[in-house]
């Protein structure tokens, strides 16, 4: 079946170590985006890619990198620069035009 | 600015009491708004989209509405299995696909 899949589900990350959290799709679409979500709050873009090579901060990149070297592939790193990276994060995926997104089942991501 | 305001923030119903979810929007240039449904500790699930002013789309208990302001999003006669949190999107239009998100509703339905 086709999706979306993000691992790991949950994430633990130490003072001043920087994650990666994984997203693969396998619907064959060409843009991709990482929100955060946090509660009582909407979900907000961290990054977005339009295609593979090419990827543009959202509203909250700060504290956040991405790559692009694969169609089916977009990890998101959280580096130690993020002060408050406590959230669950979703990974979605969308074909042109003004197709709808679809998500995969986040990660929730946690300080020790 | 996009913005996206969804109302009431929580709604508890018993089962078979119909009700509707609101969601008012602010875009310039509607592309698509979009409705989905999102179970706790998991991603939202894609339910409707809708493209312009009038249309309606249907799935079982769930019907979606739209005018030039607000959608709606009607539940008729719920069950406990609709109990979800119901967020709505917005798209505009530009060159980029950029969604805004409402912060959703969270739908209680009591057997």
């Amino acid at each position: 079946d086709g999706g979306i899949t993000q691992s790991p589900k949950y994430l633990f990350r130490k003072e001043g170590q920087n994650v990666t959290l994984s997203c693969e799709q396998n619907l064959n679409h060409d843009a991709m985006y990482w929100y955060r979500q946090d509660p009582g709050q909407g979900l907000r873009l961290i990054y977005y890619s339009q295609i593979v090579n090419d990827f543009q901060k959202g509203d909250i990149a700060e504290g956040y990198s991405v790559s692009r070297e694969k169609k089916e592939s977009f990890p998101l790193t959280v580096t130690s620069a993020q002060k408050n990276p406590t959230a669950f994060y979703l990974c979605a995926s969308s074909g042109t035009g003004n197709q709808p997104q679809h998500f995969g089942d986040g990660t929730r991501l946690s300080i020790l | 600015e996009d913005q996206v305001t969804q109302s009431p923030e929580a709604l508890r119903l018993q089962e078979g009491e119909s009700s509707s979810l609101n969601c008012s929007y602010t875009v310039s240039g509607l592309r698509g708004l979009f409705w989905y449904r999102q179970d706790p500790g998991k991603g939202p699930e894609f339910l409707f989209t809708l493209y312009s002013a009038g249309e309606e789309k249907e799935k079982e208990r769930l019907k979606a509405t739209l005018t030039k302001k607000e959608s709606f999003l009607h539940i008729t006669a719920p069950k406990p299995e609709d109990s979800a949190t119901y967020l709505c999107a917005v798209q505009a239009g530009g060159g980029y696909q950029k969604v805004t998100f409402g912060t959703g509703t969270k739908l209680q339905v009591i057997p």
